[in-house]
């Protein structure tokens, strides 16, 4: 069964830092571009970054980037994302998916919510 | 960047009825050399994570029921429900994945009349 289960999320201040994962399995991971989206609570889809399958090309939104940085191990089927510089609008449900570089989205995560609140 | 605009926001339809969503692209999302239009559509319901239905425009994901087609060429495009069900009460998002940034539509929810 191809799945991807993410982690890290939590409440952190402004300004502060979080690191979320994405197990993947299921898959080859290493022949697949991955991304992460995110959803602010009652708001729809905004993608936020994604990683071509060698990693070696990245892309970000303006919203984040500068802030935030994407990144992948293939030999432990993980994908990353680095938050920094956290904002209150930064405050969602990140999702990770397998998709981006001309493949749609074809598998989700149930996402982890990441608060940004003093 | 690529604007995804969608209509309407909101609809609803009666059980057994057609449903029409519409998409439309800032710009042209087909690749010429493939001759394929990289736009899918997705299926989100309430406190689940987004699924995939149709992807290519017209190409219907692993699994999804054939009451759910998409159509469209240029830069409109259009999402489907033929016999509205219960269980496709949902917000549905159309995406193109031809350029980064990998933009979505702002939605459009779907509600039982």
């Amino acid at each position: 069964e191809v799945k991807l289960l993410e982690s890290g999320g939590g409440l952190v201040q402004p300004g502060g830092s979080l690191r979320l994962s994405c197990a993947a399995s299921g898959f080859t991971f290493s022949n697949y571009a991955m991304s992460w989206v995110r959803q602010a609570p009652g708001k729809g889809l905004e993608w936020v970054s994604s990683i071509s399958l060698s990693g070696g090309s990245t892309y970000y939104a303006d919203s984040v980037k500068g802030r935030f940085t994407i990144s992948r191990d293939s030999p432990k089927s993980a994908l990353y994302l680095q938050l920094n510089t956290l904002r209150a609008e930064d405050t969602a449900l990140y999702y990770c998916a397998k998709g981006g570089w001309g493949d749609a989205f074809d598998v989700w995560g149930q996402g982890t919510m990441v608060t940004v609140s003093s | 960047d690529i604007v995804m605009t969608q209509s309407p926001d909101s609809l609803a339809v009666s059980l057994g009825e057609r449903a029409t969503i519409n998409c439309k692209s800032s710009q042209s999302v087909l690749y010429n050399s493939k001759n394929k239009y990289y736009l899918g559509w997705y299926q989100q319901k309430p406190g689940q994570p987004p699924k995939l239905l149709i992807y290519w425009a017209s190409t219907r994901a692993s699994g999804v029921p054939d009451r759910f087609s998409g159509s469209g060429s240029g830069t409109d495009f259009t999402l489907t429900i033929s016999g509205l069900q219960a269980e496709d009460v949902a917000v549905y998002y159309c995406q193109q994945y031809f350029n980064a940034p990998w933009t979505f539509g702002q939605g459009t929810k779907v509600e039982i009349k």
